[in-house]
This record gives C-alpha cells, sequence and structure tokens, in this order.
C-alpha cells in the first residue's frame, strides 16, 4: 500500500511555544490529508480536513487558530500546534488519501506531542 | 451524526482462539465500513472493508459482513495467533463529500500464546 510519514515521531516542547508536525505521502499524490487527534485508550477524532491550494475545514469544537494547517503541495501537509499547552499533549495522527486507490485513506505512524 | 460503537476491550485470548469484536454502527446515509489494526509502535492499517448490504469483506483469516438490518459490522477470527495482537478499530464513511472516517472507541487484543 501507499506510505503515508510523519515527522516528528514525538516531540517535547515547553508551555507557549509552537509546534509544527508535517505529514507527507511519499508514493503518491493526495489532493486531501486528514488530521486527527487520539487520547490515551481512546478513538481517533478528526480534527481537521486539509485541501491542497484551499483553506482547511475544521470539526465542530477544534480552535482553527490554535491548530494551524497548511497543505501547500500534494505530498505535504503541516499542522501547527500554536502556543501549546499541557492539555494539548496527545497522539497526532495524519492521513492521506490516494485517489489512485479508490480513495483509501493510509495512515502515518503518528506524532506524540508532550507539552510541559 | 454518524457514529460507531465497539466491544469494549481489552480483550485477552489464548492462541487459536476464536476472535468475536463487536461493532454497530449509526448512520443517515449508506455508509462504506472498515476495520483497521493499529500494531504497536505503527500507524493504523486497513485491514478489510465492505460497502454495501451482505457484502464480506476478508483478509489475513479475519472476516465482518455488512449487515444492514442489525446495523453491525463484527469482526471474527477462526484462530488467533500472538501476531494478532493490536488495537482493531471499526469505522464508516458515506461515500459521499469529503468521505470523512468516523472511528469507534477501539479494542486492544492481546493473544498470549
Amino acid at each position: 500500500g501507499a506510505v503515508v510519514s510523519q515527522h516528528p515521531s514525538w516531540v517535547i516542547c515547553k508551555s507557549g511555544t509552537s509546534v509544527k508536525i508535517e505529514c507527507r505521502s511519499l508514493d503518491f499524490q493526495a489532493t486531501t490529508m486528514f488530521w486527527y487527534r487520539q487520547f490515551p485508550k481512546q478513538s481517533l477524532m478528526l480534527m481537521a480536513t486539509s485541501n491542497e491550494g484551499s483553506k482547511a475545514t475544521y470539526e465542530q469544537g477544534v480552535e482553527k487558530d490554535k491548530f494551524l494547517i497548511n497543505h501547500a503541495s500534494l505530498t505535504l501537509s503541516t499542522l501547527t500546534v500554536t502556543s501549546a499547552h499541557p492539555e494539548d499533549s496527545s497522539f497526532y495522527i495524519c492521513s492521506a488519501r490516494d485517489p489512485w486507490a479508490l480513495n483509501e485513506q493510509f495512515f502515518g505512524p503518528g506524532t506524540r506531542l508532550t507539552v510541559l | 451524526g454518524d457514529s460507531v460503537t465497539q466491544m469494549e476491550g481489552p480483550v485477552t485470548l489464548s492462541e487459536e482462539a476464536f476472535l468475536t469484536i463487536n461493532c454497530t454502527y449509526t448512520a443517515t446515509g449508506y455508509p462504506s465500513l472498515f476495520w483497521y489494526v493499529q500494531y504497536p509502535g505503527e500507524g493504523l492499517q486497513l485491514l478489510l472493508k465492505a460497502t454495501k448490504a451482505d457484502d464480506k469483506g476478508s483478509n489475513k483469516g479475519f472476516e465482518a459482513t455488512y449487515r444492514k438490518e442489525t446495523t453491525s459490522f463484527h469482526l471474527e477470527k477462526g484462530s488467533v495467533q500472538v501476531s494478532d495482537s493490536a488495537v482493531y478499530f471499526c469505522a464508516l464513511s458515506d461515500l459521499e463529500g469529503a468521505q470523512k472516517l468516523v472511528f469507534g472507541q477501539g479494542t486492544r487484543l492481546t493473544i498470549n500464546p
């Protein structure tokens, strides 16, 4: 199957700083990528849908000014957690939809964010 | 809105045991149904899917049948292996618009030798 990478795989930052997470589709072009958040022992919650060349669509309750999403190319989407606080600590997962694979979503391995 | 409910875990079985993980859904439309698996330290992988009623998805010895009348998509395997230890997620997606995935809460499965 198609491969999606995320970088970094884990990050620790101080409260008040910003953190950028990258999501890349390595062997296909993805016009649509998704960002999820996963709390310990809980399910994945969709945060936003990232569309190449246009603004992201955020799910209800997700602060778009806090979680900035940029999808500047067909293979890269970034999630920036601005002014991070301890409650933002979580596992962030991206997926990319492959239009040549019946629109199946392929998932990255996730990024563990810890805010001190 | 659409939702997915899975049986709560964790589930612990012995090798070669029969596995069932229950999944039911609510949806306004006619969704596609999926099972994803997350092995330790890895990203989610699609295990199997079904796109219409009575379809059976199968992969790696796992099966699930799309039951519209009971709004269910239970995952089964006749004989589990230690390597099946993982977290399993049931999910649905509508076929229109953004085709967003809605996940169940996940079921952690541990297989003991």
